[in-house]
């Protein structure tokens, strides 16, 4: 597996407060994304990083806010989570971004209640 | 919205039968590639095919892409029960190595291989 860790791999959470999800590479990889997986809608892409400090929205970003101190750390925040955030979250890392596959995390799962 | 749509949403074959996935997309891509995932872990890359590709196999898959039709397939050949997996087409599009460039998947096909 490429060095991509995600943590916590598990957790639950009430609503209302915020919580934090981390994503740590060693591979020094430019590309960093945040996807969320729920039944019927595939992977859908809440943020994603280009560089350090470097970040954009994806399709899904409402509720959610990322940063990038570091080469190897992007941060996914719910600043206040609903129970409609409760998904699977994963992370991936990509070299260069077009014509590189994506390598993923082994992805958190986020209750919400 | 999200760029790939994969169909049949779920597909259930006999081992030894081939497995054919489809992927209509929307938009201009540079590349289209197909990632795997067993049943709760994460994704893992198949093959990219090229946007100025027709066709690219490896081992015993083999994916085309048309283009002008903005769709892909994904074959499997000789289907095994560890092929039961979710597959899943992604398409990048934007500037390699720019800030517009994004990684955009389908909901993606449940296959599954009957012993």
């Amino acid at each position: 597996d490429a060095g991509i860790t995600q943590s916590p791999r598990h957790k639950v959470t009430e609503t209302g407060t915020p919580v934090t999800l981390r994503c740590h590479q060693t591979e020094n990889h430019r590309y960093m994304y945040w996807y969320r997986q729920d039944p019927g809608h595939g992977l859908r892409l809440i943020h994603y990083s280009y560089g350090v400090k470097d970040t954009d929205k994806g399709e899904v970003s409402d509720g959610y806010s990322v940063s990038r101190s570091k080469t190897e750390d992007f941060l996914l925040t719910l600043e206040s989570a609903t129970s409609s955030q409760t998904s699977v979250y994963f992370c991936a890392i990509s070299t260069r971004g077009a014509g590189t596959e994506a390598f993923f995390g082994q992805g958190t799962r986020l209750t919400v209640v | 919205s999200q760029q790939g749509e994969e169909d049949p949403q779920a597909l259930s074959i006999q081992e030894g039968e081939n497995a054919t996935m489809n992927c209509s997309y929307k938009t201009s891509i540079n590349n289209l590639q197909w990632y795997r995932q067993n049943s709760g872990r994460g994704l893992v890359h198949l093959i990219l095919i090229r946007s100025n590709e027709r066709e690219k196999h490896s081992g015993r898959l083999r994916v085309t892409l048309d283009t002008s039709k903005k769709s892909s397939s994904l074959l499997i050949t000789a289907s095994r029960a560890a092929d039961t997996a979710s597959y899943f087409c992604a398409t990048d599009a934007g500037d390699s190595g720019g800030s517009n460039y994004k990684l955009t998947f389908g909901k993606g096909t449940l296959l599954t291989v009957n012993p």
